[in-house]
């Protein structure tokens, strides 16, 4: 069974600043792994994957993100924050031992950018 | 090109009525998932369908809950005797294909309540 801990159910920054958004996770098969990105009232967009390749993985908007299999995380970063950042953020693993991507997702962490 | 298209966008429905929900995948997909989210929570899986077939159902309350996919037309997810814990976001995604690494593109979700 795979399953994803997402540390932080809010992270506030400032704009200009640093962001970081845990994610870790557990899966008994090697994992895919997803960051996807929420905005109010709206569906998920994609934001980045790792599907064993890299593992270092650059996404859209600046974000990029790490798999560290010996700390079993997927953080995503960004280096300078910008007020659109400001969303909720999810991330989700896909385990290997179903035939098909039946992602589980975590609970989310909101992110909150002030000026 | 249209992405994945829900409808309605909100729903409101009283207990023991019957909930319709419409998922047109976009253009060339023909593999639909139906995710769940209840308030402050991540995304949970409840269906997986291919046209005309229903290939896991693992996440869907046995009772009261069905889903289709037809050979024409959106599918339908349909919640029979609403009850109060239905309120909830429903997402339908798809995808072109079934692999661990085929995206999956969300609409923008129904947000039904329950009064």
């Amino acid at each position: 069974a795979q399953s994803v801990t997402q540390l932080g159910s809010h992270v506030s920054v400032s704009e200009g600043a640093l962001v970081l958004l845990r994610c870790n996770y557990s899966s008994s098969v090697p994992p895919y792994l997803f960051w996807y990105v929420q905005y109010p009232n709206q569906g998920l967009q994609l934001l980045l994957k790792y599907t064993s390749a890299a593992t270092l993985v650059k996404g859209i908007n600046g974000f990029e993100a790490e798999f560290k299999k010996s700390e079993t995380s997927f953080h995503l970063t960004k280096p300078s924050a910008h007020m659109s950042d400001a969303a909720e953020y999810f991330c989700a693993v896909s385990g290997m031992n179903t035939g098909f991507q039946k992602l589980v997702f975590g609970t989310g962490t909101r992110l909150l950018v002030s000026p | 090109n249209a992405g994945v298209m829900q409808n309605p966008r909100h729903l409101v429905r009283r207990r023991g009525q019957e909930a319709r929900l419409r998922c047109s995948p976009m253009k060339g997909h023909s593999h639909v998932y139906w995710y769940r989210q209840l308030p402050e929570e991540g995304l949970k899986f409840m269906v997986y369908l291919q046209k005309e077939n229903i290939i896991d159902e693992s996440g869907m309350p046995k009772e009261r809950f069905s889903a289709e996919f037809p050979k024409e037309g959106p599918s339908i997810l349909r919640i029979q005797q609403v009850v109060r814990g239905d309120s909830a976001a429903y997402f339908c995604a798809s995808s072109t294909g079934q692999g661990r690494d085929q995206p999956q593109h969300f609409g923008d979700g129904t947000r039904l309540s329950i009064l």
